[in-house]
């Protein structure tokens, strides 16, 4: 079955610094990638999102490029604020009927001023 | 206006009850669904309804039973609560059942059981 794996957190920043979240996936077929965010309290909000091979989703500062080869997914922030501060996960959804997404585990991120 | 709204965002309840949390979506999307996200923050999918139809049923136990009167909304009913059924339940939404889609998800329901 499809799987996601995520570096475990907490991983604790100060401003500015550069964020690397790992994430690798097995999936069948061509599955499309997505990182949502949890702010504390809150529900999962869609991040970014790539659909194919070498696609790379952005928004917010965040990037994160589809890499078929390594089976890899991993999220980038050149500069972090403490705003940043929030869980993120990584899913994967391999479009089988019932478009269900199959999430990691979630990694805490903490970013401190 | 939120889009997906879920009620009540708290419960606490003794072990035996039965309870129900409500979900509405005014997006306009097709399809709905139900994950749980248990202490250690691991999402896993509960039930997927495309249409008032029942598309994904992931071996949840059938104390749990979704109700989807109509497309804008899916509701969980849980007979005799278990100290395991403790957690935070997500609503989401997408426009439809297939396709690279993202979801809109509520901002949750913590259940705890005593």
């Amino acid at each position: 079955g499809n799987s996601v794996t995520q570096m475990e957190g907490p991983v604790t920043l100060s401003e500015e610094a550069f964020l690397t979240i790992n994430c690798t996936y097995t999936a069948t077929g061509y599955p499309s990638l997505f990182w949502y965010v949890q702010y504390p309290g809150e529900g999962l909000q869609l991040l970014l999102k790539a659909t194919k091979a070498d696609d790379k989703g952005s928004n917010k500062g965040f990037e994160a490029t589809y890499r078929k080869e390594t089976t890899s997914f991993h999220l980038e922030k050149g500069s972090v604020q403490v705003s940043d501060s929030a869980v993120y996960f990584c899913a994967l959804s391999d479009g089988a009927a019932g478009n269900k997404l199959t999430f990691g585990g979630g990694t805490r991120v903490l970013v401190k001023p | 206006d939120t889009a997906v709204s879920q009620t009540p965002k708290y419960l606490v309840t003794q072990m035996g009850n039965d309870k129900s949390i409500k979900c509405e979506q005014n997006l306009g999307h097709d399809t709905m669904y139900w994950y749980k996200q248990d202490s250690k923050k691991f999402l896993k999918i509960m039930f997927s309804y495309n249409n008032k139809e029942l598309i994904i049923n992931e071996t949840v136990p059938n104390r749990f039973s979704p109700k989807s009167p109509d497309k804008a909304h899916l509701n969980l009913h849980i007979n005799s609560l278990e100290l395991g059924d403790s957690a935070v339940y997500f609503c989401a939404s997408s426009p439809s059942v297939t396709g690279p889609i993202g979801y809109t998800f509520g901002s949750g329901t913590r259940l705890t059981v005593v």
